[in-house]
């Protein structure tokens, strides 16, 4: 079946450090792969997204590479900020597009 | 971008009244919705897939009686958490996918935080 780990948080950084989430899936076809934030109280926002293998998402300083051979989509910032602050999810979908499979998330507090 | 609006955002009720939510989708056509409910802290948790024109899809364990969705239109699909108790507060979140970009993606609305006393 299809699922997402996702790293476990929280993650506490200082602002300006480099950020790494881990995430990887198990699908049984050729899912697009997706990362979303969620600031507190509100709902989620798409960050960014990659449909096919070796295609890199990016948006805001973030990115991610679907990555095939290993199953990853880790999501990277080479230098966070105190508004990065909030949880990260990441996502598939099946071929269909029907239904996603989420994470547990991953809540990141960058520090001044 | 896509936008998906929810209405109300807060919405506090007495045990045993029914609470309607709305979404939306502003400025695409959504033949297909989802409704998920988040507990604090947590992940997202699928309810119900929402079709145009036809009967929700539930998710096992949910409720359809408790639950009701209505998708009677291509922008507007509604959950209605009927005889409300207190074990319902939580965050209802609605999703949609743009079905003329393909389907691949869904777009979120805000949230509607239900507090039920």
């Amino acid at each position: 079946g299809n699922s997402v780990t996702q790293m476990e948080g929280p993650v506490t950084l200082s602002e300006e450090a480099f950020l790494t989430i881990n995430c990887t899936y198990t699908a049984t076809g050729y899912p697009s792969l997706f990362w979303y934030v969620q600031y507190p109280g509100e709902g989620l926002q798409l960050l960014l997204k990659a449909t096919k293998a070796d295609d890199k998402g990016s948006n805001k300083g973030f990115e991610a590479t679907y990555r095939k051979e290993t199953t990853s989509f880790h999501l990277e910032k080479g230098s966070v900020q105190v508004s990065d602050s909030a949880v990260y999810f990441c996502a598939l979908s099946e071929p269909a597009g029907n239904q996603f499979y989420f994470g547990t998330g991953t809540s990141l507090t960058v520090i001044p | 971008g896509a936008v998906v609006s929810q209405h109300p955002s807060w919405v506090i009720c007495k045990s045993g009244t029914s609470v309607k939510i709305e979404c939306r989708s502003l400025d695409f056509q959504a033949t297909t919705m989802f409704w998920y409910r988040q507990f604090p802290k947590q992940s997202l948790m699928l309810m119900a897939t929402s079709n145009e024109g036809s009967k929700a899809t539930y998710e096992q364990g949910v409720e359809k009686d408790k639950f009701l969705i209505n998708h009677a239109s291509l922008t507007l699909s509604t959950l209605t958490v009927t005889s409300a108790h207190p074990e319902d507060s939580s965050f209802y979140i609605c999703s949609a996918r743009d079905h003329l970009s393909g389907g691949k993606t869904q777009y979120f609305g805000p949230g509607t935080r239900l507090l039920v006393l």
